[in-house]
């Protein structure tokens, strides 16, 4: 079975340009998370979704940064405009609520670098 | 937030040698989970538990719920090379705005020498 997908692997943007990472979770799990990964923060959760719905939303970081869930297959996670702080790994994640909605699949994660 | 604090922060062994590292917290978790990151890649899933006291082994691994519910404990038994990598101790904790959501620790980063 396919795991988490995720694209681009690798993003080089330059500040002010906009960015879109994209995720298909894992086939039949209903909750997708959007996490960040850094050196100072570690792993940091910024958006997760219910059945397409997003559920909680408190660790986006500003109003720069936006997800969607328009289907149990894809979501994506934008950013516009871009800052150099925003550099970072980021990671989507899904699960399913009766196989324990905290044992969350990874996917391999999106580097983004922006100048 | 809730934090976890994971010990020791990186740790140096040689192969063939038992490994042990703990996650502790000052507010109690009800599940506890271990993820190990490869480097370039997602964190993977090793071990999930759910009762205070519970031992649970997958493979070489074997984690631990502590009684007191505040932390937990992996050990790594005849590590191996393809041991190396990130570590991660994670619980779910009250985000504050209705839900739960999974807080991971800082890591402990294993390095094996052949």
């Amino acid at each position: 079975d396919a795991g988490v997908i995720q694209s681009p692997r690798h993003e080089v943007t330059e500040m002010g340009q906009e960015v879109t990472l994209r995720c298909k979770p894992i086939s039949g799990h209903d909750y997708l998370f959007w996490y960040r990964q850094t050196m100072m923060r570690g792993l940091e959760l910024l958006i997760y979704f219910n059945n397409n719905v997003p559920i909680d939303d408190s660790g986006m970081p500003e109003d720069r940064f936006s997800a969607k869930m328009p289907n149990a297959s894809f979501s994506t996670l934008k950013i516009q405009p871009s800052e150099p702080r925003d550099s970072a790994v980021y990671f989507c994640a899904s699960s399913l609520r009766a196989g324990g909605v905290y044992e969350q699949y990874f996917g391999p994660g999106t580097r983004l670098t922006v100048t | 937030g809730q934090q976890l604090n994971q010990s020791p922060q990186s740790m140096f062994i040689q192969e063939g040698e038992d490994v042990s590292m703990n996650c502790t917290s000052s507010s109690i978790f009800n599940t506890w989970l271990w993820y190990k990151q490869d480097p370039g890649e997602g964190p993977v899933l090793l071990i999930a538990l759910y009762k205070a006291g519970e031992l649970t082994s997958n493979g070489r691994l074997t984690a631990q719920f502590g009684i007191t519910r505040k932390d937990s404990f992996l050990n790594i038994s005849a590590s191996i090379p393809s041991d190396v990598g990130i570590y991660f101790c994670a619980g779910p904790s009250y985000s504050g705005a209705g839900s739960y959501q999974l807080t991971f620790g800082k890591g402990t980063k294993l390095s094996v020498i052949p």
